[in-house]
């Protein structure tokens, strides 16, 4: 199993500009998660998904839409990067009932 | 609110002194208390999970505990290779997020040789 993978590992992006960022989990988990990692402000729950189809919004939303169309795959998107956007993405699953398991991250740099 | 702190910020160890980082919370229900810890550059990586006040876990050096309003990692006789970011993390029953986590800052520990 490779577990929770992301990609890219590294992206650099100019104001205005759109990526997608993609989480792929082989474990069949029915959840994923999306978080950001800032200095000094721990991890924070972006979006979160509990099955295929489905998505939600954590605590810090503005700027990012979701989808999940495979249950293996989680994509997180920003429509028009701002500076503030600039952080270390980590996506994660779980099954039902057990702790989340975390991807190896994506450092993202908006200029 | 959830709330989650962790003291201290930052701990520097020589091999073999024992020491415990704290995980002070706030949570409207607790369904579980999450350890993870995380090396520079990589993704947290799954230590433990606790349920229930009295509740404790151990693996090799490592050995977290649970009250009603903190938990400890206890670290017996750290090698350098423990040196590592700790997080801390709640999930609560009712917290906003379908069972996302709530993290605290994390405490950045060194153990020099």
């Amino acid at each position: 199993n490779a577990g929770v993978t992301q990609t890219p590992k590294f992206r650099v992006l100019k104001t205005g500009q759109s990526m997608t960022l993609l989480c792929a989990q082989d474990m069949n988990h029915e959840y994923m998660y999306w978080y950001r990692q800032d200095p000094g402000m721990g991890l924070r729950l972006i979006h979160y998904s509990v099955g295929e189809g489905t998505t939600a919004k954590g605590e810090v939303p503005d700027g990012y839409n979701v989808s999940r169309l495979k249950k293996q795959n989680f994509l997180l998107g920003l429509e028009s990067a701002a500076p503030s956007q600039t952080s270390v993405y980590f996506c994660a699953s779980r099954p039902n009932r057990a702790a989340q398991y975390f991807g190896p991250g994506t450092r993202l740099l908006v200029l | 609110e959830d709330q989650v702190t962790q003291s201290p910020e930052a701990l520097r160890l020589q091999e073999g002194e024992s020491s415990s980082l704290n995980c002070s919370y706030t949570v409207s229900g607790l369904r579980g208390l999450f350890w993870y810890r995380q090396d520079p550059g990589k993704g947290p990586e799954f230590l433990f999970t606790l349920y229930s006040a009295g509740e404790e876990k151990e693996k090799e050096r490592l050995k977290a505990t649970l009250t009603k309003k903190e938990s400890f990692l206890h670290i017996t006789a750290p090698k350098p290779e423990d040196s590592a970011t700790y997080l801390c993390a709640v999930q609560a029953y009712s917290g906003g997020g379908a069972d996302g986590l709530t993290f605290g800052k994390g405490t950045h520990l060194i153990i020099q040789p």
